[in-house]
């Protein structure tokens, strides 16, 4: 089955720097890509998602980036803000089957004023 | 947040008592899932739905079982609680199958 892979399990910057995470995964039909943030004690919030027919999506500070050749997606935080920091997960999932979605393990991201 | 709900927000309860979860949505979205979350897994997905009475598994079903009788509600049931279900509860909900995942603010479950 797929399996999703995140990194780092941790990233520290400081305020108006850049962040990037990566992701990386198993199923080559995997085709559907979301990104969510989860504030401590909070619900996962979807932030921004990609689908395998598009290479790059931009909203605002954000973007994400596929590259289904090497089967990995990333996420890229610019300015980044104190507010930005919580725990960032990805996620892939197959079309047609339900939407299932398999997560990677998370990174924290912590944004130093 | 989408219209979700979930019940109750907190729970504690012993070995081997059943324990019956309630996700509530007012989107009228057909698909319904249940996650769990732990430390150093992320969410993992325990069971589905795609249509009243319509379910299926995910990557870590045993000892979960679900029912979904109405559109707005998915039940998630542990037969018999054990250590090893302590986690948070997530439900999510979505318009289509490959449509984006909202989830609910979650159920925060203590077997002792």
């Amino acid at each position: 089955g797929e399996n999703v892979e995140q990194h780092p399990s941790t990233l520290s910057v400081q305020e108006g720097d850049s962040a990037v995470i990566k992701c990386t995964y198993s199923d080559s039909a995997s085709n559907y890509f979301p990104w969510y943030k989860q504030e401590l004690g909070k619900r996962p919030q979807l932030i921004i998602d990609i689908r395998s027919n598009v290479g790059e999506k931009k909203d605002q500070r954000i973007a994400v980036t596929l590259n289904k050749t090497a089967k990995h997606f990333s996420l890229h935080i610019t300015e980044t803000q104190p507010e930005d920091s919580a725990v960032y997960f990805c996620a892939a999932s197959i079309y047609n089957q339900g939407g299932k979605l398999i997560f990677g393990q998370g990174t924290e991201l912590s944004v130093k004023p | 947040d989408a219209g979700i709900t979930q019940s109750p927000r907190h729970k504690v309860t012993e070995t081997g008592t059943p324990v019956t979860l309630r996700c509530h949505q007012t989107e009228n979205h057909r698909y319904m899932y249940w996650y769990r979350q732990d430390p150093g897994h992320g969410l993992r997905l325990i069971h589905y739905s795609y249509g009243v009475k319509d379910t299926d598994k995910g990557e870590v079903s045993d000892g979960y079982s679900v029912s979904r009788s109405k559109t707005e509600d998915f039940l998630l049931t542990l037969e018999s609680a054990t250590s090893s279900q302590t986690s948070v509860y997530f439900c999510a909900i979505s318009a289509g199958g490959d449509y984006e995942q909202y989830f609910g603010p979650g159920t925060r479950l203590t077997v002792t």
